[in-house]
């Protein structure tokens, strides 16, 4: 059972640099997010796709763009990295109803480092 | 920014004793509260989703309870272990049009000493 499947699991940038963190579920889920974890701030959002063909930005949007390719896949692109962007990224699925997230699925976690 | 406080941010025990922690969330557009047990090196797992005030779950030792019309919820762990040890998030989702999406708090980390 895979699940939710996020590469890399670990990355080392240059400031400027440009990467994409790749996610996959194959639960059928409608619902995808991307959140990131710093220390003593919880899980904050970043961007979410309630349904294949739509996204949202969350709370920390700025330098981020997504694209949910399709209902399997959704990819968060830094397109030009920074420091303050160092941080360990998880995606999620879910699969509410009336488009509110039910229980989330978590990939196992992506640890950028922005030098 | 909605606003989902935990409390304590970290907690120490001892094997074998229980212990409880605080969520508090917005009262109103109340449409669901989670618990996810977040183990070190690991992926946050679901322990409890609930939806109706006074809802009331258990899954062995743990166990959570829910008050929407005041905004909180706590979880119990009776009579903790080691394995146990873990930091413990609540996650926020409301009937908020504009974000379909849930907010989480900043977590309680807990250690269980043998």
């Amino acid at each position: 059972n895979a699940g939710v499947t996020q590469t890399p699991k670990f990355q080392v940038l240059k400031t400027g640099q440009s990467m994409t963190l790749q996610c996959a579920q194959d639960m059928n889920h409608n619902s995808m997010y991307w959140y990131r974890q710093d220390p003593g701030m919880g899980l904050r959002l970043i961007y979410y796709s309630a349904s294949e063909g739509t996204t949202d930005k969350g709370e920390v949007p700025n330098g981020y763009n997504v694209s949910r390719l399709n209902k399997r896949e959704f990819s968060l692109r830094l397109e030009s990295a920074a420091p303050s962007q160092t941080s360990v990224y998880f995606c999620a699925s879910s699969d509410g109803t009336s488009g509110r997230p039910g229980e989330l699925f978590f990939g196992e976690g992506s640890r950028l480092t922005v030098l | 920014i909605l606003n989902v406080e935990q409390s304590p941010q970290s907690l120490h025990v001892q094997e074998g004793d229980s212990t409880n922690f605080t969520c508090s969330f917005p009262s109103s557009n109340f449409y669901a509260l989670h618990w996810y047990r977040w183990e070190t090196a690991k992926s946050p797992e679901a322990l409890f989703v609930m939806t109706l005030n006074g809802d009331e779950k258990k899954k062995g030792q743990i166990s959570a309870t829910l008050n929407t019309k005041e905004g909180y919820s706590y979880l119990y762990i009776k009579g903790s272990q080691p394995e146990d040890s873990a930091t413990y998030l609540c996650a926020f989702g409301g009937r908020d049009t504009g974000r379909r999406a849930l907010t989480f708090g900043s977590g309680t980390r807990l250690q269980v000493q043998p």
